[in-house]
């Protein structure tokens, strides 16, 4: 199995201020398409999680362009250029090459 | 508007069996994957399976292989999970999740509500 391992776990960021988590994969994520099979979702408290990021750089529908995925070979980073207050929740990745596996979540709140 | 409506809450007693389901709308169900994830109380998420309804191809992650069954009915467009003697260690929250594109998964985009298990004597 594919173990994806997330940082940090918890994430205590100001309003206005950036914010990154990272995600690495034990082995590449890349498939026979040349497309890293990696995505980032957000669950706020109470709710379905919701995909952000898919394919490790690709905004989902409706996503704010203050969010954002990259990828240097087995690491994946996803950055909020500027937190909100709805930003807050659990951020997980979660890789799709293989079964599927997600990261431990990585909780954001606001300082 | 594509929706997932899953079943309501459930609350059983170690042995029984169980089946929830996953209602899609708004768009072709039988070409696109449905999976079902995990969250027991207070932790991440897990992914447990996937079908896909036009021709019921289904995949489990090894864990959950044996312990539930997927299946999903194109004629009424709903997607199951189903245990056929539960434990304690079912008690958790159920989400259905619709594929990003036809006919390949990549990534989840819909969502359903989440269905509550929960099992205790």
């Amino acid at each position: 199995d594919i173990v994806m391992t997330q940082s940090p776990l918890f994430l205590p960021v100001t309003p206005g201020e950036p914010a990154s988590i990272s995600c690495r994969s034990s082995q590449s994520l890349v498939h026979s398409n040349g497309h890293n099979y990696l995505d980032w979702y957000l669950q706020k408290p109470g709710q379905s999680p919701q995909l952000l990021i898919y394919l490790a750089s690709n905004r989902a529908s409706g996503v704010p362009d203050r969010f954002s995925g990259s990828v240097s070979g087995t690491d994946f980073t996803l950055k909020i250029s500027r937190v909100e207050a709805e930003d807050v929740g659990v951020y997980y990745c979660m890789q799709s090459l293989q079964t599927p596996s997600f990261g431990q979540g990585t909780k954001l709140e606001i300082k | 508007e594509v929706q997932l409506v899953q079943s309501g809450a459930e609350v059983k007693m170690p042995g029984e069996s169980l089946k929830i389901s996953c209602k899609g709308s708004g768009y072709s169900f039988s070409n696109y994957w449905i999976g079902w994830v995990r969250q027991m109380p207070g932790k991440g998420l897990e992914w447990m399976g996937i079908i896909y309804p036009g021709d019921s191809d289904t995949r489990y992650r090894l864990s959950f292989q044996g312990q539930v069954t997927i299946s999903a009915d194109t004629s009424i467009s709903t997607a199951y999970l189903q245990w056929s003697s539960l434990r304690a260690s079912d008690t958790a929250t159920y989400y259905c999740a619709r594929s990003r594109v036809r006919g390949t998964f990549d990534a989840f985009d819909m969502w359903g509500q989440g269905t509550m298990v929960t099992v205790s004597s």
